[in-house]
């Protein structure tokens, strides 16, 4: 248990439908991730919320639209995905206030598979 | 950040020292070097980082060369729970950069 928490743990999803991914952290970190880990390829960092600013976007398709309300929680929604979508996803969170914010969290990931 | 180079697997009996190495021979001096590991269908957990001094924890240890151009992290007694990839990452801790830079990482298997 990394204090990081995502739901759900599995999803699958028509190229029509839209749905949402959710993160949350129970660690009081102020830095939140999106990655994507596509089979056989390295993680994929997608997106970084710094004080729930957006701080990186990774030239991610605009069909991934991330969205932080606060520190603590952390959304991917997902709309028109195409089957190439289909990975695990990721949240991670940390410190994030300054130098000295060495590790990331991770939760456990939501596999998501696009029909 | 710098570039990482390490094996893409490695086997290590159960109860023996797991040595994992990495090449980061463009390392720059304000970078670190950072391991973390990801157990199958799990999300990555860190283990340990260090800048140039020789770093333990309770799960590993890191000991990086004099010229910081490689290291290698200790896994002192291996368990089958120890199985897993292994990521090697550099990168400047610094506010602002938070991102971590995943290569293929090493697969160890540890066998009983």
């Amino acid at each position: 248990e990394t204090g990081v928490t995502q739901t759900p743990r599995h999803l699958v999803m028509g190229m029509t439908n839209k749905k949402s991914l959710k993160c949350e952290q129970h660690l009081g970190h102020n830095a939140m991730y999106w990655y994507k880990q596509s089979a056989k390829k390295p993680l994929e960092l997608m997106f970084v919320y710094n004080f729930k600013e957006q701080t990186e976007n990774n030239s991610v398709p605009s069909r991934f639209s991330p969205e932080c309300p606060n520190s603590s929680h952390l959304f991917l929604h997902l709309h028109t995905l195409q089957p190439e979508d289909s990975a695990l996803y990721l949240c991670a969170s940390s410190q994030g206030q300054g130098p000295f914010s060495y590790e990331q969290y991770f939760g456990p990931g939501t596999r998501l598979t696009v029909t | 950040d710098a570039k990482t180079t390490q094996p893409t697997s490695m086997d290590c009996a159960e109860g023996r020292a797991a040595n994992l190495p990495c090449n980061h021979s463009t390392i720059s001096g304000n970078e670190y070097v950072y391991w973390y590991r990801q157990i199958h269908s799990q999300g990555p957990q860190y283990i340990i980082h260090g800048l140039k001094n020789n770093e333990t924890n309770e799960m590993a240890s890191l000991i990086i060369t004099e010229d910081r151009k490689s290291s290698t992290l200790i896994l002192p007694h291996a368990t089958l729970r120890d199985t897993a990839v292994y990521y090697c990452i550099v990168r400047v801790a610094s506010f602002g950069n938070e991102k971590l830079t995943f290569g293929t990482g090493t697969r160890l298997t540890i066998i009983p």
